[in-house]
């Protein structure tokens, strides 16, 4: 089972680059979700998905654009990338956006670094 | 704005300490009070609990939630060199945005 799969793991952007963080799942879940681990901060929401084509911001949401054009796809932007988002991003899913589906699943963790 | 509050931020113990880590949180209409292990990579769930006073346990590990007083402990008796890892608290929001709210994790040491 493939479960969560985000792509590149590692990456060095320049300041000003643009990338994407890929993430998919083979689950069919509903709800995706990204977060951003940064020492000391805990696991941060940056934009969430209850289902194909709806999208809302968390509680970072600055810098970063998301779609979800499918349900196995949410992919995160970074327009203009900042050394402020150096992080370690998480891209996460759940069945459901009910109360009784909330084990989460995550990727494996893509670590950026820009420069 | 939802708030998750976790204490303490670092623990250093020895093999076969019994520890206790605490999470209180604020989030507008709470459903579920999660607990993950997070080592080097992605978290991995632990506990869900939505019920107070309801004990689940896992092996050498134990979690409540008292949703009188808003917060959640998990227990670990007999420590292991392998239970060295960043314990996260999350509360789930069913306030119509579904959101997650993170505390900035518990991170145990244990020393042999």
């Amino acid at each position: 089972n493939a479960g969560v799969t985000q792509t590149p793991k590692f990456q060095v952007l320049k300041t000003g680059q643009s990338m994407t963080l890929q993430c998919a799942q083979d689950m069919n879940h509903e709800y995706m979700s990204w977060y951003r681990q940064d020492p000391g901060m805990g696991l941060r929401l940056i934009h969430y998905s209850v289902g194909a084509g709806i999208t809302d911001q968390g509680e970072v949401p600055n810098g970063y654009n998301v779609s979800r054009s499918t349900t196995e796809d949410f992919p995160l932007r970074l327009l203009s990338a900042a050394p402020s988002q150096t992080s370690v991003y998480f891209c996460a899913s759940k069945i459901g956006t009910g109360a009784r589906e909330n084990t989460i699943y995550f990727g494996e963790g893509s670590w950026l670094t820009v420069v | 704005e939802d708030k998750v509050v976790q204490s303490p931020l670092s623990l250093v113990v020895h093999e076969g300490d019994t520890v206790t880590l605490n999470c209180s949180y604020e989030v507008t209409n709470f459903r579920s009070l999660l607990w993950y292990k997070q080592e080097k990579k992605a978290p991995t769930f632990l506990f869900m609990l939505t019920s107070s006073g309801i004990e689940k346990k896992s092996g050498r590990l134990s979690s409540i939630l008292d949703k009188k007083e808003l917060s959640s402990i998990l227990n670990i008796t007999a420590t292991q060199t392998g239970d060295s890892a960043i314990y996260l608290c999350a509360a789930f929001s069913g306030a119509g945005s579904y959101q997650l709210t993170f505390g900035k994790g518990t991170k145990l040491s244990v020393i042999p």
